[in-house]
């Protein structure tokens, strides 16, 4: 069956401009989270969906960063006034959630890079 | 969630069982041991996860300790496509907790 489809696939933006990101995940998963990876490094959390409801934002490292879910399937991810440090492949994961320990399924992420 | 440990690179010739380890101490009695993998401008792919008993798919097999302070994933013949980040990670039982990802295992395999 179909993956997590995130698009686009690469984004380059000038400093301070917006960018959207969108993340399609498995049908019928409940879970979606979003990740930053940054060259080099593992994948780090930003936040976190149970179908429309962002639970938890913990991770979004500025006020510049939004993410919303309206219908609780397709998400985008928003970043405001992009800064260099914003450059990174950004992750999106959907799981069926619930309390079954399903694992998260990753798409192959939107390398961002910001001039 | 417990941190995990493992060793920053590792190199298996093709063919032959790749063995990685780690170490997660501090691992409480509800947190699941999963294995990710990422190949190269790839998102992370999921290879299997165990709670206490040793787990095996068609991917890998999952070897927990009895004390479950540590695991091995084991590949047991290793192709040049297995070239990546293996990471291990701790995970708390519920299906809405995350991942917390540490800098995994590079793992390299040769003709």
């Amino acid at each position: 069956g179909a993956g997590v489809s995130q698009s686009p696939r690469y984004k380059v933006a000038k400093r301070g401009q917006d960018v959207a990101l969108r993340c399609d995940p498995i049908s019928g998963h409940v879970s979606l989270f979003w990740y930053q990876q940054a060259l080099g490094q593992g994948p780090e959390f930003l936040t976190y969906f149970q179908n429309e409801a962002q639970l938890d934002k913990s991770g979004l490292p500025s006020d510049r960063f939004f993410a919303e879910r309206p219908e609780g399937s397709v998400s985008t991810l928003k970043i405001q006034r992009t800064q260099q440090e914003d450059s990174a492949v950004y992750l999106c994961a959907s799981s069926l959630g619930g309390r079954n320990n399903s694992p998260l399924h990753f798409g192959n992420g939107t390398r961002l890079t910001v001039t | 969630d417990a941190k995990t440990t493992q060793p920053p690179s590792m190199d298996c010739a093709e063919g032959r069982a790749a063995n990685l380890p780690c170490n997660h101490s501090t691992i409480s009695g509800n947190e699941y041991v999963y294995w990710y993998r990422q190949i190269h401008s790839q998102g992370p792919q999921y290879i299997i996860h165990g709670l206490k008993n040793n787990e095996t798919n068609e991917m890998a097999s999952l070897i927990i300790t009895e004390d479950r302070k540590s695991s091995t994933l084991i590949l047991p013949h290793a192709t040049l496509r297995d070239t990546a980040v293996y990471y291990c990670i701790v995970r708390a039982p519920s299906g809405y907790s995350t991942l917390t990802f540490g800098k995994g295992t590079m793992l390299l395999v040769s003709p």
